[in-house]
């Protein structure tokens, strides 16, 4: 696709529930980061594929969090039994292999899950 | 750990106005330092600074990066209501399996008055 696109845009979910956040990235990028911005906070990395593996994940905080990439492409975060804290805007961002001394990694508009 | 610290946290100025942001960050196997401009949602690229010294420039925006004391500057000349935005900046780590891995800092939020 044209640029990095994540799906939904928002959502809403009660504490305790499941939720899967969608991430499709630029055709051909095989590198893909997940990072999440809590309000008035700089990003904070969350977990690196680079195609269907995932290289590093030590930024997910806990183990109610996982995510995929099993094609290589698009890939899904997946946050368990829902905190009010876990609220927050999860970007995604994908670049071609490591990082474009053109244009850096290309971010997608950002999932805003409001946990209530 | 690495680590990114931006200032001011936020600034206010009127149109016209020139700004400096200012970054500063303590990171192991540094690669690169990379600016964005956050206005919604998705952070858009700047610009991406490797070497010292070296100045980049799109149009009124220009940055550079001294590696010997660890810091950046992003300068904004002649403001315009549309510059209004968090910058974000960010440190690439170039180590073992964090490679590309983005530390961000915590962001200026800048607003221009007409």
């Amino acid at each position: 696709g044209a640029g990095v696109s994540q799906t939904p845009s928002n959502k809403v979910t009660e504490k305790g529930k499941y939720v899967e956040l969608r991430c499709d990235p630029i055709s051909g990028h095989t590198a893909l980061y997940w990072y999440r911005q809590s309000l008035g906070q700089g990003p904070e990395f969350l977990i690196y594929f680079q195609g269907t593996g995932a290289a590093d994940d030590s930024g997910l905080p806990n183990d109610r969090f996982f995510a995929v990439r099993p094609e290589g492409s698009v890939s899904t975060l997946k946050i368990q039994r829902t905190e009010r804290g876990d609220s927050a805007v999860y970007l995604c961002a994908s670049s071609p292999w490591g990082v474009s001394t053109i244009y850096g990694y290309t971010f997608g508009s950002g999932t805003r899950l409001t946990v209530v | 750990e690495d680590k990114v610290v931006q200032s001011p946290l936020s600034l206010v100025v009127h149109e016209g106005d020139t700004v400096t942001l200012n970054c500063s960050y303590e990171v192991t196997n540094f690669r690169s330092l990379l600016w964005y401009k956050q206005e919604k949602k998705a952070p858009t690229f700047l610009f991406m600074l490797t070497s010292s010294g070296i100045e980049k420039k799109s149009g009124r925006l220009s940055s550079i990066l001294d590696k010997k004391e660890l810091f950046s500057i992003l300068n904004i000349t002649a403001t315009q209501t549309g510059d209004s935005a968090v910058y974000l900046c960010a440190v690439i780590n170039a180590g073992g399996t964090s490679y590309g891995k983005l530390t961000f800092g915590q962001g200026t939020i800048l607003t221009v008055h007409p």
